[in-house]
């Protein structure tokens, strides 16, 4: 099983500010089959990112993924009020079991 | 537009079992697969299973295995979840989450989540 590890656990960042987060895998992610997703309190998952770098239906360009292998990158470029959040990434390169990564708080500073 | 809308919450004993819904709209059923994965109080997302929802294959994650069962029927669209044995460390929300896909798996669209709590 693939165990993902992000960090760092919480980000404190004001709008407008970048966020950079980082999720590291225990073995490498074959195909580069990682998302990202965030999560608001009382709500479900939202896929931002698949494929580790292409943007889902109706994300905006300010979030973008990057890495291969076992270091993986999801960047906010200018935070906007709505984007702080719980992100989760999760691999889908060794399965079963699919696995996600423990959760990077980005909160406003 | 895509919707799975889940069946309410549910408060069982330790040892009773419980089923969850999930009312798929707005797309072609039998074109996608439906998954289940779990979120306890506070923690991170945890992958159940998947069943296609064309053919009724299921696939679960070995943890679950012999507790959970999730099945379909394609005159409503609907899945279902049951667990069963269920224990204090099942209290969690359980969403249904779709993917296009058997081994590339991504979650496009989710549902709501049903609370499940599990307490004497």
């Amino acid at each position: 099983e693939i165990v993902l590890t992000q960090s760092p656990g919480t980000l404190s960042l004001s709008p407008g500010e970048r966020a950079t987060l980082s999720c590291r895998a225990s073995q490498s992610v074959s195909s580069s089959r990682l998302a990202w997703y965030h999560q608001k309190p009382g709500q479900a998952p939202r896929l931002l990112i698949y494929g580790a770098s292409t943007r889902a239906t109706g994300i905006p360009d300010r979030f973008s993924g990057s890495g291969s292998g076992t270091d993986f990158t999801l960047t906010i470029s200018r935070l906007e009020p709505e984007d702080f959040a719980v992100y989760f990434c999760q691999q889908y390169g060794s399965t079963p079991p699919l696995t996600f990564g423990g959760g990077t708080k980005v909160e406003i500073k | 537009q895509v919707q799975l809308v889940q069946s309410g919450a549910e408060v069982k004993k330790p040892g009773a079992s419980v089923t969850v819904s999930c009312k798929a709209s707005g797309y072609t059923f039998n074109s996608y697969y439906i998954h289940w994965v779990r979120q306890a109080p506070g923690q991170g997302l945890e992958w159940m299973g998947i069943i296609n929802s064309s053919g009724g294959g299921t696939r679960y994650a070995e943890k679950f295995q012999g507790r959970v069962t999730m099945t379909r029927d394609t005159s409503t669209s609907t899945v279902y979840m049951e667990l069963s044995s269920l224990r204090s460390e099942d209290t969690a929300v359980y969403y249904c989450a779709r993917s296009s896909s058997w081994y590339v798996i991504y979650f496009d669209n989710w549902g709501q989540g049903t609370l499940v709590t599990v307490s004497s």
